[in-house]
């Protein structure tokens, strides 16, 4: 079955600095890589998802990469603020509802 | 919309004991799923209910968890009798295609 890897475990930026999450995939029939993102207390929320036909996406301050080659993507995020703190986790997905996620990273924005 | 609710937030309970979790989709959603995080791991797969029919059980630890989906409406997930290693928060997440999953707030068990 499919299984992500996902670095790093914790991650501190300064508000303003670029923050980069990477993960790596094991299962070359995954297509759909979405990330959530969850804040304490709440429940995780898609914030942007990448399909295999494409390498990259943008939404504002965030984006995501596809190296299908390599399987991995990641994720950045831009201009970081203190509410971009968080877990984020990746998942990947060959579409036959297998949904597999990462271990999680936990960002800090330092103010 | 109404989004994915689940039901207690927290439960403790001593080891032995049965808890029972609850979880109610998105309205409309036939794709339910079941996960399990203990801190600092994945959000680890559980189970997987198209409708009322389980499609994919491979995740689920052993024949003390029992996760039901009458109806085909809401599911509950029982554990008994509830081990220390079973504490973690319990997610739940629906879908109406195959991709994007939606969560609840998770219940967080603690076995003491």
């Amino acid at each position: 079955g499919e299984n992500v890897e996902q670095h790093p475990s914790t991650l501190s930026v300064q508000e303003g600095d670029s923050a980069v999450i990477k993960c790596t995939y094991s299962d070359s029939a995954s297509n759909y890589f979405p990330w959530y993102k969850q804040e304490l207390g709440k429940r995780p929320q898609l914030i942007i998802d990448i399909r295999s036909n494409v390498g990259e996406k943008k939404d504002q301050r965030i984006a995501v990469t596809l190296n299908k080659t390599a399987k991995h993507f990641s994720l950045h995020i831009t201009e970081t603020q203190p509410e971009d703190s968080a877990v984020y986790f990746c998942a990947a997905s060959t579409g036959r509802n297998d949904m597999r996620f990462g271990a999680g990273t936990r960002l800090t924005v330092k103010p | 919309e109404a989004g994915v609710t689940q039901f207690p937030s927290h439960s403790v309970i001593e080891k032995g004991q049965t808890v029972t979790l609850r979880c109610d989709p998105i309205s409309g959603h036939d794709n339910l799923y079941w996960y399990r995080r203990v801190m600092g791991k994945e959000i680890k797969f559980l189970l997987h209910f198209v409708k009322e029919s389980k499609q994919d059980e491979s995740g689920m630890p052993n024949n003390r968890f029992l996760a039901e989906r009458t109806g085909g409406t809401y599911s509950t997930l029982k554990v008994q009798p509830a081990e220390l290693e079973d504490s973690g928060v319990y997610f739940c997440a629906s879908s109406r295609t195959h991709d994007t999953q939606y969560f609840g707030p998770g219940t967080r068990l603690t076995v003491l």
